[in-house]
């Protein structure tokens, strides 16, 4: 079920912008791309989603490649409590709901 | 608005004996999913609930897991009789409208289940 690859670990200095790639090559035409984070010892928590356009909200913005392979999250201004597992996951558009959790990136946010 | 809520946050039981998850879901969601994290694997989806019908429980791993949500509204998750293999971290999640993929799903804190 794995669709995503994702670097295991990062680190990011904290005020600085921390982007983090994911690729998805294998994407087709109805799936999002949606990003999630678990913060340690709690459930994971929903962060943006995207289907063809740059999206933005007050939490992230997601950079998604014109041919839509590959796409980059991106937090603008880390701070420590962005120090977490974060998740890309593709999903089609209807049909099944679930989420399909690989193993993510562990962002490090450094003081 | 509450978000979803989960009992206990920890369970400790033996090899052998049952235990019972409860979830709370955010008000008025009628998507209710139940997904695991056991020690050292990815988090893996259980099974999915539309109001009080299961509409998706191909990620329950054996007999011995039973999903039930009476009523449309809080669901329970029973292991009967659980095993060590069972020790990990269950959560729920919610989301408001049936088969929207563009729909977020809202998760719980978990619970952490051990078997001993």
């Amino acid at each position: 079920d794995a669709k995503t690859t994702q670097p295991p670990s990062m680190d990011c200095a904290e005020g600085r912008a921390a982007n983090l790639p994911c690729n998805h090559s294998t994407i087709s035409g109805n799936e999002y791309v949606y990003w999630y984070r678990q913060i340690h010892s709690q459930g994971p928590q929903y962060i943006i989603h995207g289907l063809k356009n740059n999206e933005t909200n007050e939490m992230a913005s997601l950079i998604i490649t014109e041919d839509r392979k590959s796409s980059t999250l991106i937090l603008p201004h880390a701070t420590l409590r962005d120090t977490a597992v974060y998740y890309c996951i593709v999903r089609p558009r209807a049909g099944a709901n679930n989420l399909f959790f690989g193993t993510g990136t562990r962002l490090t946010v450094i003081p | 608005e509450a978000g979803v809520t989960q009992f206990p946050s920890h369970s400790v039981i033996e090899k052998g004996q049952t235990v019972t998850l409860r979830c709370d879901p955010i008000s008025g969601h009628d998507n209710l999913y139940w997904y695991r994290r056991v020690m050292g694997k990815e988090i893996k989806f259980l099974l999915h609930f539309v109001k009080e019908s299961k509409q998706d429980e191909s990620g329950m791993p054996n007999n011995r897991f039973l999903a039930e949500r009476t009523g449309g509204t809080y669901s329970t998750l029973k292991v009967q009789p659980a095993e060590l293999e069972d020790s990990g971290v269950y959560f729920c999640a919610s989301s408001p409208l049936p088969g929207q993929a563009t729909y977020e799903q809202y998760f719980g804190p978990g619970t952490r289940l051990t078997v001993t």
